[in-house]
């Protein structure tokens, strides 16, 4: 149990255009999720924090208007990189959690390899 | 500002050599979380320590949560090829327990 995917495992796409990356826990409902993002060779740096049916809080740094994340359902969240640059290629990360009491623990999904030609 | 220090950053061995990975912070967690990240997908849990003090072993990997809970240590006996990969401890701290803060990293190459 506690399976996370994610969706595309990797994407191409060109300067100035949107890539939309979805994240879902499989057989679990996720109160709260999260996204990373990995730089080669660096570790995961958190980029937000989401709930279901609420706005994303998002880390210091991290533009809100250019990330936009949306968590519709217990099940999906989703991460919307717009207007994208090469910058911003990197290896994008989410995970869940069931945020029951006591038991947070984050169960990541595959990651999602962005390049941005 | 990087709460959670690695060392070493990386680290190459041959088959059957011990290692030792250390995890300091000056700040104090509620838990501390150990992962192993192969290229190309998401970090694998390996351990939760959540007493300070408290060892942990899971088959060759011995895990140690510090006295006061601002650092860990993951210690390998006899790796092996298969323990190659991306090391990243992560901690939870005690006012916003849903957060992770990941470690820098260490990579383990192990050669046969």
């Amino acid at each position: 149990g506690a399976v996370v995917s994610q969706h595309p495992s990797w994407v191409i796409c060109k300067s100035g255009t949107s890539v939309k990356i979805e994240c879902r826990s499989l057989d679990f409902q996720a109160t709260t999720m999260f996204w990373y993002r990995q730089f080669p060779k660096q570790s995961l740096m958190l980029m937000a924090t989401s709930n279901e049916g609420s706005k994303a809080t998002y880390e210091q740094g991290v533009e809100k208007d250019k990330f936009l994340i949306n968590h519709a359902s217990l099940t999906l969240s989703t991460l919307t990189v717009t207007s994208a640059h090469p910058e911003d290629s990197s290896f994008y990360i989410c995970s869940a959690s069931r945020g029951t009491s006591g038991n947070n623990e984050q169960f990541f999904g595959p990651g999602t390899r962005l390049t941005v030609l | 500002t990087q709460l959670l220090e690695q060392s070493p950053q990386f680290l190459s061995i041959q088959e059957g050599e011990n290692l030792t990975v250390y995890c300091n912070s000056s700040s104090v967690f509620s838990s501390l979380q150990w992962y192993r990240q192969e290229p190309g997908e998401g970090p694998v849990l390996l351990v939760t320590v959540v007493t300070g003090g408290e060892v942990k072993k899971l088959k060759r990997l011995t895990f140690q949560f510090g006295d006061a809970r601002k650092d860990s240590s993951l210690h390998i006996t006899a790796a092996q090829p298969g323990d190659t990969g991306l090391y990243l401890c992560a901690g939870q701290q005690f006012y916003n327990t849903d957060k992770l803060i990941f470690g820098t990293g260490t990579r383990l190459q192990v050669f046969p």
